[in-house]
């Protein structure tokens, strides 16, 4: 009965492979995220999709791509993995985006360590 | 842009004592504040938040959070803290589609 949950919990890949981590909301809401945090703890958004549109892209590197094919579902594809990719992903689900100064919560899932070597 | 500045990347208390964990905000329209709490190796699970229907705002696990427009703060506080309470904190500030996190406070609880 898990809201939010991630694939793998684990994840330690060489430099240059491409990778999947994929992500799965419950919750039925319209908006997933994906958030990185750094070694610091410092979480950023990378990602945010309503009903599989995107809406947010944070001038994230094109090697990171975000695939939504429900809006269930938010998985994100890294190509060419670089050491500085290391870190936690973190999916987020909410039941609507900020539209028109909207108040929502989101909800996030366990986490992706990723670790490149 | 909205922001969020958690004062303090380390906080430590005695088990029992009071914890009190510092945030102040930048926005240009009236915020929506919420703190985060994450415990080793795991999510972000929501603590409590602030919508604007009150000031003083109660969440979960015995914390509570006062919004002060005058300070531009939304400090979080637990009157007597618990072992478990040992984690890492984030106040975050809704912005544009996004959260906007805060860099994140660490508490310790020293039996």
């Amino acid at each position: 009965d898990t809201a939010v949950s991630q694939t793998p919990k684990y994840l330690v890949t060489q430099m240059g492979n491409d990778k999947s981590i994929k992500c799965e909301q419950n919750l039925g809401h319209d908006t997933m995220y994906w958030y990185k945090q750094d070694s610091k703890k410092f979480l950023k958004i990378m990602f945010s999709y309503n009903n599989k549109e995107l809406i947010i892209n944070e001038t994230v590197p094109n090697r990171f791509s975000p695939k939504s094919p429900d809006k269930a579902h938010l998985n994100l594809h890294i190509n060419s993995l670089e050491l500085g990719d290391s870190a936690v992903y973190f999916c987020a689900s909410s039941q609507e985006s900020a539209r028109g100064g909207a108040f929502y919560t989101q909800y996030f899932g366990p986490g992706t360590r990723l670790t490149v070597l | 842009a909205q922001s969020v500045t958690q004062l303090g990347s380390h906080v430590s208390v005695s088990e029992g004592a009071l914890v009190l964990l510092r945030c102040n905000y930048s926005s240009s329209v009236p915020p929506y504040l919420f703190w985060y709490v994450q415990y080793p190796n795991q999510g972000l699970q929501l603590l409590l938040k602030y919508t604007s229907a009150a000031t003083l705002v109660k969440g979960i696990n015995g914390f509570e959070a006062e919004f002060k427009k005058s300070e531009t703060s939304f400090h979080l506080t637990k009157p007597s803290a618990h072992m478990s309470d040992a984690a890492e904190y984030f106040c975050a500030v809704q912005g544009a589609q996004k959260l906007v996190f805060g860099q994140g406070t660490r508490l310790t609880i020293n039996p």
